[in-house]
């Protein structure tokens, strides 16, 4: 069965600090891929972006950066020097291959809020 | 160019009644799934349509709930009977087919409430 865990519900963290959200998957399968997904109050899910499990290199987008360690079927995203505009909440996915049906599982979200 | 558009946006209507909520994909994307995110919760996969293959209805919470795409494109989910517990935001994604698994874009959802 597939799983995905976000331990954290909510985080406060002060303007410019850096946080980490995690995340923690379950599959049996051998191929699979990861997605980290922003929804900011406006409400609609903005991807961030997506990993597949033959490629463990971390990667960094401005202040972003991801995580991901086989090891402890662990994927998670720090967000340096934090701000404002970062509050919302985020979610971590794992899709399976195609034609497998139902191909995303979601966790159930942490909320960033980042205090001025 | 577009992204995925949902209709309506608000929906308020009383328990028992029956309702259409409608997704417009990304012109192009053969895949189409509906969510549903109650208050607080994480994304509920409900139902997923792949081009013209059989949808997977794994996640439809009873037989009250069912889903329609139309020639590939326009998708309906319908619940009948709508019970309280049935409130909630309902999110539609699109995705492109390729041959790995491609992000979703999502659409702004239908946030029903059941009185």
């Amino acid at each position: 069965a597939q799983k995905v865990t976000q331990a954290q519900t909510e985080i406060s963290v002060v303007e410019k600090e850096d946080v980490t959200l995690d995340c923690v998957y379950e599959t049996r399968d051998t191929t699979y891929y990861l997605f980290w997904y922003k929804q900011p109050p406006s409400g609609e899910l903005v991807f961030l972006i997506r990993r597949n499990s033959f490629d463990e290199q971390n990667e960094i987008s401005g202040r972003y950066s991801w995580n991901f360690q086989k090891s402890t079927s662990s994927f998670n995203f720090t967000i340096t020097a934090s701000q404002v505009v970062d509050s919302a909440v985020y979610f971590c996915a794992l899709g399976r291959r195609p034609n497998t049906g139902n191909q995303f599982y979601f966790g159930t979200g942490t909320s960033l809020t980042v205090i001025p | 160019g577009a992204g995925v558009s949902q209709s309506p946006s608000n929906k308020v209507t009383e328990k028992g009644k029956d309702v259409e909520l409608r997704c417009d994909p990304i012109s192009g994307h053969t895949a189409l799934y509906w969510y549903r995110q109650s208050l607080g919760q994480g994304l509920e996969f409900l139902i997923y349509f792949q081009g013209n293959s059989a949808p997977d209805k794994s996640g439809l919470p009873s037989d009250r709930f069912s889903a329609e795409r139309t020639g590939g494109s326009v998708s309906t989910l319908t619940i009948q009977r709508t019970q309280q517990e049935d409130s909630a935001v309902y999110l539609c994604a699109s995705s492109p087919r390729r041959t790995s698994l491609n992000e979703q874009f999502f659409g702004p959802g239908t946030r029903l409430t059941v009185l």
